[in-house]
């Protein structure tokens, strides 16, 4: 079976860093892109960006460059978002998803499966 | 970045009811359209991708059609475990992009 699981929930406070992964399993990891996906309270989904755990390349959205960094370790099949100093505003749970792309350069791709979710709660 | 919305924001229907769920790209994205199903507490579940396929283990009675910029979703007939939130989604340009979502809940 294709799985992604997530580290536990998080409670930080404001400036300090944090770092969450997702495992993958039943599959060959370095085969497909990772991406995360953020889901503030209440509300709907965003892409943050993507890594290739082949070769480590990432690729962000614009809304979330430069105040989160993706990495992986392709020996233990993890992917990772982290932050170096965390706001109130990056409280939500935070998704990473198998992110399947049959041709590079068209748009047929998508993501399944879904990790459990990870929710930050970032609160002085 | 392509938007994209959905309508009905939110919707009550009945089991046995026909749903149909509509998403509108802000401009063509061809048929790079998938369609994911959230339950509440739960991670997001592939429905359906390139506008009409359907993801491996999901039920027939959902469907999807369309491309250019108009899409629907439709779940022929709707069962209790359908009630849930649903989002379209992009995948023509980076960064993909998502719907607002449709609650579908119980009348």
């Amino acid at each position: 079976e294709v799985q992604l699981v997530q580290s536990g929930a998080e409670v930080k406070k404001p400036g300090e860093s944090l770092r969450i992964s997702c495992k993958g399993s039943g599959y060959s990891f370095t085969s497909y892109w990772i991406s995360w996906v953020r889901q503030m309270p209440g509300k709907g989904l965003e892409w943050m960006g993507r890594i290739d755990p082949s070769d480590s390349y990432t690729n962000y959205s614009p809304s979330f460059q430069g105040h989160v960094t993706i990495s992986a370790d392709k020996s233990i099949s993890t992917a990772y978002l982290q932050w170096s100093s965390l706001k109130a505003s990056d409280t939500a749970m935070y998704y990473c998803a198998r992110h399947i792309v049959v041709v590079v350069a068209a748009g047929d791709n998508w993501f399944d499966p879904w990790g459990q979710g990870t929710l930050v709660t970032v609160s002085s | 970045d392509i938007q994209m919305t959905q309508s009905p924001s939110s919707l009550s229907a009945s089991v046995g009811d026909r749903v149909t769920i509509t998403c509108r790209a802000s401009q063509s994205i061809s048929s790079y359209l998938n369609w994911y199903q959230q339950k509440p507490g739960k991670a997001p579940k592939l429905l359906i991708y390139a506008a009409s396929s359907l993801q491996s283990g999901v039920p027939s009675r959902f469907s999807g059609s369309g491309s250019g910029t108009d899409f629907t979703l439709t779940i022929s007939s709707l069962q209790p475990e359908d009630f849930a939130t649903y989002y379209c989604q992009q995948s023509y340009s980076t960064p993909p992009t998502f719907g607002p979502g449709t609650k579908v809940d119980i009348k």
